[in-house]
């Protein structure tokens, strides 16, 4: 296992438009989280999965967002009508559950540019 | 709410020499844990240290090691015989283990510089 992957590494958009980014945990990680980074700034939690069911979502997840995953395996994150405040780094981490095992691990970031 | 706080934005040190970050947190919980992320320019984040706060004797990873200080919420990481590749964003991070996601919140981050 090569650890949490996610695509696009890059994604550079007009505003107005969708974009969603994808996510693949750690095969044996039932937990899945997102965050959102801004320059200079730590992560900010976004939401999280345990398995397939979303179990909490921030205040910072607008409508326009919505994160799915389904069969618990990947996740999508779809950011819809976007707006130049979007612009950031979108982490992945994924964690399992139990057992001293919480420490969370990342994936490389989806870094989105809304023009 | 839990808050992390990272006092020093950057930091400088030479290779070879030891060089501590600072990390202050503040919880009512008592089950917790902590955590130091190493962020490479454009790379991805990456753990460098846990500690539980149920344990008294502080963690250590090779070069890396902390203080924690559970009364006066404090949890500082030492880097020892500094190398070139510890140039990074360091975050100190808090996650309240019993709660019901155990998500991260991280502070603003430590930009260390290794000079040659």
């Amino acid at each position: 296992d090569t650890g949490v992957s996610q695509d696009p590494r890059h994604k550079i958009t007009k505003r107005g438009q969708n974009v969603t980014f994808r996510c693949d945990p750690i095969s044996e990680h039932n937990r899945l989280y997102w965050y959102r980074q801004t320059l200079g700034q730590g992560p900010e939690f976004l939401t999280y999965f345990q398995n397939e069911a979303q179990l909490e979502k921030s205040r910072l997840l607008s409508d326009r967002f919505s994160a799915e995953r389904p069969k618990g395996s990947f996740s999508t994150l779809e950011i819809q009508r976007t707006e130049q405040g979007d612009s950031a780094m979108y982490l992945c981490a994924s964690s399992a559950s139990g057992g001293g095992q919480e420490t969370q691990y990342f994936g490389p970031g989806t870094r989105l540019l809304v023009l | 709410a839990q808050t992390v706080t990272q006092s020093q934005p950057e930091m400088s040190v030479q290779e070879a020499e030891t060089v501590t970050l600072s990390c202050t947190y503040d919880t009512s919980e008592s089950n917790y844990y902590l955590f130091w992320y190493k962020q490479p320019p454009s790379r991805q984040m990456i753990l460098v240290i846990r500690q539980e706060a149920y344990k008294q004797q502080n963690a250590t990873e090779n070069r890396f090691s902390v203080n924690f200080q559970k009364a006066a919420k404090s949890f500082s990481l030492k880097i020892s015989d500094s190398q070139l590749g510890d140039t990074a964003m360091y975050f100190c991070a808090f996650m309240n283990h019993g709660g019901a996601t155990n998500k991260l919140i991280f502070g603003t981050g430590t930009l260390l510089a290794v000079q040659p």
